[in-house]
Parts: C-alpha cells; sequence; structure tokens
C-alpha cells in the first residue's frame, strides 16, 4: 500500500470549513483514499473512501486530483466535537489491511 | 448500527499472567482485527482474521496469539504478560469485501506491572 504524507497539525475556527490535506504520490491505480478520525480515548471511525471521483456523505467530502496524487478531505462547518486526529490511508482494493500513519491533529477553535 | 464490543475499557495484570483480551461484533462481519495503540508509535496491526479458526499474522506479532472459533468473537491472547505490551488495544471488523469500511471498539487500556 502507498504512503500518505499529512501535516502533523491544523487549527480551524468553529463554523468554517476545515480542509486537510494528505499526499500519496506513489498511489496506483487500484488503491483506494481512505479517511478515519480518532476523537481522544475512542475507536477510529469511519469517515469516506474513494477511488478516483469526489465523494460525499453526511460527514464529509472528500475531494481527488485528478492524477490521484493527493485528496483534502473537507468538513464543510467544523464543530468542537470534530476536534480529533485525522487519519489519510491508501489501501489496496485486495488487501484487508488498514496502515495508519501518524494523521493530522485537527483543533476547532471556539 | 455495527457495534464492536470490547470485553474491558481498562484492565491492570501483572507480569507473566495470561491475558485474554475479547472482541464481539454484531454484524456477521467476516473479518476481524487487533490493533495496538502508542504514543509516537500510532496504530499497529497485530493480527486479523478472514474466517473462522483463519488468522493471518500484522505487522508485530510477537508476544501475541489469537483465537477466532465463531465468526462474532475474536480473542487476543498475551501468553506471558510483559511491561512493554502495556498499551491501547482496539479491535475493529469489517465486511469480506476488501473495500469497505472497518468498525472499531472503543478499546482496552492494558497496564501490565
Amino acid at each position: 500500500d502507498a504512503k500518505t504524507t499529512q501535516p502533523t497539525s491544523m487549527d480551524c475556527a468553529e463554523g468554517r470549513a476545515a480542509n486537510l490535506p494528505c499526499n500519496h504520490s506513489t498511489i496506483s491505480g487500484n488503491e483506494y483514499v481512505y479517511w478515519y478520525r480518532q476523537i481522544h480515548s475512542q475507536g477510529p471511525q469511519y469517515i469516506i473512501h474513494g477511488l478516483k471521483n469526489n465523494e460525499t456523505n453526511e460527514m464529509a467530502s472528500l475531494i481527488i486530483t485528478e492524477d490521484r496524487k493527493s485528496s483534502t478531505l473537507i468538513l464543510p462547518h467544523a464543530t468542537l466535537r470534530d476536534t480529533a486526529v485525522y487519519y489519510c490511508i491508501v489501501r489496496g482494493a485486495g488487501s484487508y489491511q488498514l496502515t495508519f500513519g501518524k494523521g493530522t491533529k485537527l483543533s476547532v477553535i471556539p | 448500527d455495527v457495534k464492536v464490543t470490547q470485553s474491558s475499557r481498562y484492565l491492570v495484570k501483572r507480569t507473566g499472567e495470561k491475558v485474554f483480551l475479547e472482541c464481539v461484533q454484531d454484524m456477521d462481519h467476516e473479518n476481524m482485527f487487533w490493533y495496538r495503540q502508542d504514543p509516537g508509535l500510532g496504530l499497529r496491526l497485530i493480527y486479523f482474521s478472514y474466517d473462522v479458526k483463519m488468522k493471518e499474522k500484522g505487522d508485530i506479532p510477537e508476544g501475541y496469539s489469537v483465537s477466532r472459533e465463531k465468526k462474532e468473537r475474536f480473542s487476543l491472547i498475551l501468553e506471558s504478560a510483559s511491561t512493554n505490551q502495556t498499551s491501547m488495544y482496539l479491535c475493529a471488523s469489517s465486511p469480506g469485501q476488501a473495500t469497505t469500511e472497518a468498525f472499531f471498539g472503543q478499546g482496552t487500556r492494558l497496564t501490565v506491572v
């Protein structure tokens, strides 16, 4: 599975959009991009995943660049409860494993 | 909603004890996983299972074993607990199709003294 690079930490004002970037320049054609988050003292929570096209669900939007070498997770209206560590993971279609990196610690500021 | 339940939230055990961490999922998922999480090291996969009685080693299996006798239950066993196994342990499950999401339990914080 390809490696990912994320900023260590980010701040976002409450009510504003949080845009979390992820670089995955070595991604291959059959690898998906997944996003999870982990709120303090809880298990990771799935947010969204995609292959090529942009995806949206009730939690977030995922924007994948045309060359698929990077992606951005967008939380449209961040709240204090969105403060968490966000993990970007690249996973092959035939792989059962999720390999977690260090993630981005997002702090939503009142 | 999928529920992954770990038997204990906090556990304190003595060095040398045999420790069982239990995980149960209620959504008939084929795949189950055990991770440990340590500060600065992130989540690391210990073992996973893609079917009853089947198991595969993850990245750090040394000092651990697993058991999956029933589809809904996946146990992590520390044969002889050591202080370097003090950690947060997280169980997860996912459906058989590899591209679907995994669901995690709340974690067990194990302290070995």
